[in-house]
């Protein structure tokens, strides 16, 4: 099947400083990727949809200005998580749909520590 | 809107089959996805419903009623190694924007 890449897999950083999250897809182009944001036993929260040459679209509650998101490309969505805190440690997701638009790829996800 | 209702847990035999139910009301519907996430590890994509009836990809089939806004995941000849959260997840009339359940803990036992 498809594939999406994230990197990097695990950050650890301190209190205040910035990180960005890459999300590739591999062997498709993908106008449109998603961000999600999934905390310890708890299920997937959508955070915002990229857009590829446009603004990203943010979920209610999720802070834009925090939560910065990049699609320059066809194959590469960035989010930079501004400012990080301790609550911000989570695991974050990107997914994308495959050429056929039926399948929905998720990427490796990143692991996010914010001491 | 979407709510989409699945079990919280599950815990079945190795070698036996589990079905994992989810329930769904939306606003609109344009198909109904099964993941597997293992823990610490991103949701892999299972199965993907458009239209009524069972679809089978080897252990696992999925079903789906739109009329009734349900679906299943079932898995046969369990393995250990099908231990692993269920996640429903509805995809809207318009947009490919899903909306998941909670999952389903599946535990698998000898």
């Amino acid at each position: 099947g498809a594939v999406v890449s994230q990197h990097p897999s695990w950050v650890i950083c301190k209190s205040g400083t910035s990180v960005k999250i890459e999300c590739r897809s591999l062997d498709f182009q993908a106008t449109t990727m998603f961000w999600y944001r999934q905390f310890p036993k708890q299920s997937l929260m959508l955070m915002a949809t990229s857009n590829e040459g446009s603004k990203a679209t943010y979920e209610q509650g999720v802070e834009k200005d925090k939560f910065l998101i990049n699609h320059a490309s066809l194959t590469l969505s960035t989010l930079t998580v501004t400012s990080a805190h301790p609550e911000d440690s989570s695991f974050y997701i990107c997914s994308a749909f495959a050429g056929d638009g039926e399948t929905q790829y998720f990427g490796p996800g990143t692991r996010l520590l914010v001491l | 809107g979407q709510n989409i209702d699945q079990p919280t847990e599950m815990t079945a035999t190795e070698g036996a089959i589990v079905q994992i139910n989810c329930t769904y009301q939306t606003s609109g519907f344009n198909g109904l996805f099964w993941y597997q996430q293992h823990a610490g590890e991103a949701p892999t994509f299972l199965s993907y419903n458009v239209l009524d009836g069972l679809e089978e990809k080897g252990r696992f089939s999925s079903f789906l009623s739109r009329s009734k806004g349900y679906s299943y995941l079932l898995l046969k000849e369990l393995q250990m190694k099908d231990s692993a959260s269920y996640l429903c997840a509805v995809r809207p009339r318009e947009g490919n924007k899903l909306t998941f359940g909670t999952g389903t803990q599946l535990k698998v036992e000898l």
